[in-house]
């Protein structure tokens, strides 16, 4: 089975902190994602990769940036982090190489929910 | 530009009735669709998905969907409700970079 692993559940943090969310995949996958979840607004995509040190922005990358050391990993920071990035954000993978159809889903990890004082 | 809109953001139904989740999507390429289920505090698990093919296309859990070219929809149904079915159910499209273009969801409560 497929994993993506996130590695914290749920966090904390101050307005202005500096924050890391880790995501890790053990399928060898070559496209990771990082969405932003809210009530009513559905999933919005913040960036994605398609292969290691490649970025893509996506719908609202404003106030984030990524990082994509090693092709299993790819991490989401909030410079400094402010309430309005309150939020669940999930990470996923999928198979498909760049320019290919996506024919094929997105394996999602379990979550990661930030909480901005 | 690929959309999805999902009718409703929150559906009742009585356990043993008829589930019906309404998605029409927007693409301008032959879409691929997905149909995903969250279950509280956890992430998406992916419920069953058309590419090409038989147009009716079956899932885990007893659902299925059918996509309409004509109505641009792929509305999912399931015959019988289950308790366990509570969940909130997000309708995809593939969008033009290998991602995903999500739906804002529909949360299914299931009454006794």
């Amino acid at each position: 089975d497929v994993k993506v692993t996130q590695s914290s559940r749920y966090l904390v943090k101050r307005t202005g902190e500096k924050v890391f969310l880790e995501c890790v995949q053990d399928m060898d996958h070559e496209n990771m994602f990082w969405y932003r979840q809210d009530p009513g607004l559905g999933l919005r995509l913040i960036y994605f990769s398609y292969d290691v040190k490649m970025k893509e922005k996506g719908d609202i990358p404003e106030g984030y940036s990524v990082s994509r050391e090693k092709k299993e990993r790819f991490s989401l920071i909030l410079e400094s982090a402010s309430t309005n990035q309150t939020s669940m954000y999930l990470c996923a993978s999928s198979l498909i190489r760049w320019g290919s159809v996506n024919t094929g889903e997105l394996f999602f990890g379990e979550g990661s929910r930030l909480t901005v004082l | 530009a690929q959309s999805v809109t999902q009718l409703g953001s929150h559906v009742s139904v009585s356990e043993g009735a008829l589930v019906l989740l309404r998605c029409n999507y927007s693409s301008s390429v032959p879409p691929y669709l997905f149909w995903y289920v969250q279950y509280p505090n956890q992430g998406l698990q992916l419920l069953l998905k058309y590419t090409t093919g038989a147009t009716l296309v079956k899932g885990i859990n007893g659902f299925e969907a059918e996509f309409k070219k004509s109505e641009t929809s792929f509305h999912l149904t399931k015959p019988s409700a289950h308790m366990s079915d509570a969940a909130e159910y997000f309708c995809a499209v593939t969008g033009g970079q290998g991602n995903l273009i999500f739906g804002k969801g529909t949360k299914l409560s299931v009454k006794p």
